[in-house]
């Protein structure tokens, strides 16, 4: 049982690139998670899913984008990609919203723009 | 604007001895995580708890509702110990998707 999955797991770009951070899990769960973490901070929610087809911004989601075709699949997306994009993300996943049930992380995606 | 805080931010602890981590919030909440974070960077879920004591192997996790206040307990601290440990909790009212989570507090545990 693999969990959640990231790919890639490090990854440099310029600025005004772009790129698609990849997150899949396999426990069948509803909810679906992107953080970024930055030195000395706590994680930051950036999207949200609740279900295939369902999305919705958490604290800090400009300059991202994301889509749940699936239930398996929550891929985040960077456009023009910015220094202060620079960070570690994480793709997690619960079966319930957080009242309910812990959350399954991924090992994390170390994104640098330079 | 709601906050975790966690203390202390580093420790140092010799193996054998006992460790506790604390997380204090400022309004009442519906659910508390303790996380651990590898030195790796992998994320693993320790303890979800709204009320009481909770143990698993040498780690308690209690919370104390009325002071806002929850501890993380090692006991027999061990090397592979040493990680980050961050608390998470969920406020009351606020939709089941959003955590706010603390700094993390990182422990080193020497041999």
């Amino acid at each position: 049982n693999a969990g959640v999955t990231q790919t890639p797991k490090f990854r440099i770009l310029k600025i005004g690139q772009s790129m698609t951070l990849q997150c899949t899990q396999d426990m069948n769960h509803n909810y679906m998670y992107w953080y970024r973490q930055d030195p000395g901070m706590g994680l930051k929610l950036i999207y949200y899913s609740v279900g295939a087809g369902i999305t919705d911004k958490g604290e800090v989601p400009n300059g991202y984008n994301v889509s749940r075709s699936t239930t398996e699949d929550f891929p985040l997306r960077l456009e023009l990609a910015a220094p202060s994009q620079t960070s570690v993300y994480f793709c997690a996943s619960s079966i319930l919203g957080n009242r309910n049930q812990p959350q399954h992380f991924g090992d994390g995606t170390r994104l640098s723009i330079l | 604007k709601n906050e975790v805080e966690q203390s202390p931010q580093n420790l140092t602890a010799q193996e054998g001895e006992f460790i506790t981590i604390n997380c204090s919030y400022s309004v009442g909440i519906s659910a508390l995580h303790w996380l651990q974070q590898h030195p790796g960077g992998g994320i693993v879920s320790l303890f979800m708890l709204s009320s009481g004591k909770k143990k698993h192997g040498r780690l308690i996790a209690t919370i104390n509702i009325q002071e806002k206040h929850s501890s993380l307990h090692i006991t027999a601290s061990h090397p592979r110990d040493s990680a980050v440990y961050i608390c998470a909790v969920m406020y009351s009212g606020a939709g089941s998707y959003q955590l706010t989570f603390g700094k993390g507090t990182k422990l080193s545990v020497i041999p």
